[in-house]
């Protein structure tokens, strides 16, 4: 069975500066995949990165990196240079390996982000 | 950028009444899904579809939720009997039918049983 585990229910950062959003998972699959999105007030879920278990280098896209550490089993979100609009509900979500969990996403808990001016 | 649309994105319902929540996937997706939220709460897995039937369902996707694919373009979801404990944030997704990423939510059916 695969599991997410998402530790900070809430997280606070200052304008302009750089965040850290925690998430762990478990899995005995050998190739996974592992998402973030953002969901914000009005309730979308915006895809915001994603990252191959096969990838030699970390996800980058624009101002969201993913510290992707394999051994671990973490795969941790930065947020740089951190904007009002960033506000929002952050999940990570892990893709099944094979079979008919293939495309499956599990979930985790979600992270409250709050920017502050 | 393409996008799943989900119709309609509120509805609120009577108790014991049928309801189905429409949507139209990526058009070159091949796999479908279906998850639901309740408020506050994490986002749950329902089931998935995939050459016109189903490939894998949780647990909550018991006898009073079906599928459908009723032509080339809508995924469709059907709850028979509604319930209080239905009202949640239903989410229609497709991907690619290889792995990687392109896995993508459309905006979501307040669903509201009263």
């Amino acid at each position: 069975a695969q599991k997410i585990t998402q530790t900070q229910p809430g997280m606070f950062v200052q304008e302009k500066e750089a965040v850290t959003l925690d998430c762990t998972y478990d899995t005995s699959d050998p190739s996974y995949g592992l998402f973030w999105y953002k969901q914000p007030s009005s309730g979308e879920m915006i895809f915001l990165i994603y990252q191959g278990s096969y990838d030699q280098q970390n996800a980058t896209e624009g101002r969201y990196s993913l510290n992707f550490q394999k051994a671990r089993k973490s795969a941790n979100l930065v947020i740089s240079a951190s904007q009002l609009g960033d506000s929002a509900m952050y999940f990570c979500a892990m893709r099944g390996a094979g079979g008919t969990s293939y495309g499956k996403l599990t979930f985790g808990q979600g992270t409250i982000l709050t920017v502050h001016p | 950028e393409p996008e799943v649309t989900q119709t309609p994105s509120h509805q609120v319902t009577q108790m014991g009444q049928e309801v189905i929540l429409r949507c139209v996937p990526i058009s070159n997706h091949l796999y479908f899904y279906w998850y639901r939220q309740i408020l506050g709460q994490k986002v749950e897995f329902l089931v998935s579809f995939y050459n016109n039937e189903i490939s894998e369902k949780s647990e909550i996707f018991d006898d009073q939720f079906s599928v459908e694919r009723p032509d080339g373009s809508n995924f469709t979801l059907k709850i028979r009997s509604t319930k209080l404990e239905d009202s949640a944030m239903y989410f229609c997704a497709s991907s690619p039918l290889q792995g990687g990423d392109g896995y993508t939510f459309g905006s979501g059916t307040r669903l509201t049983v009263v």
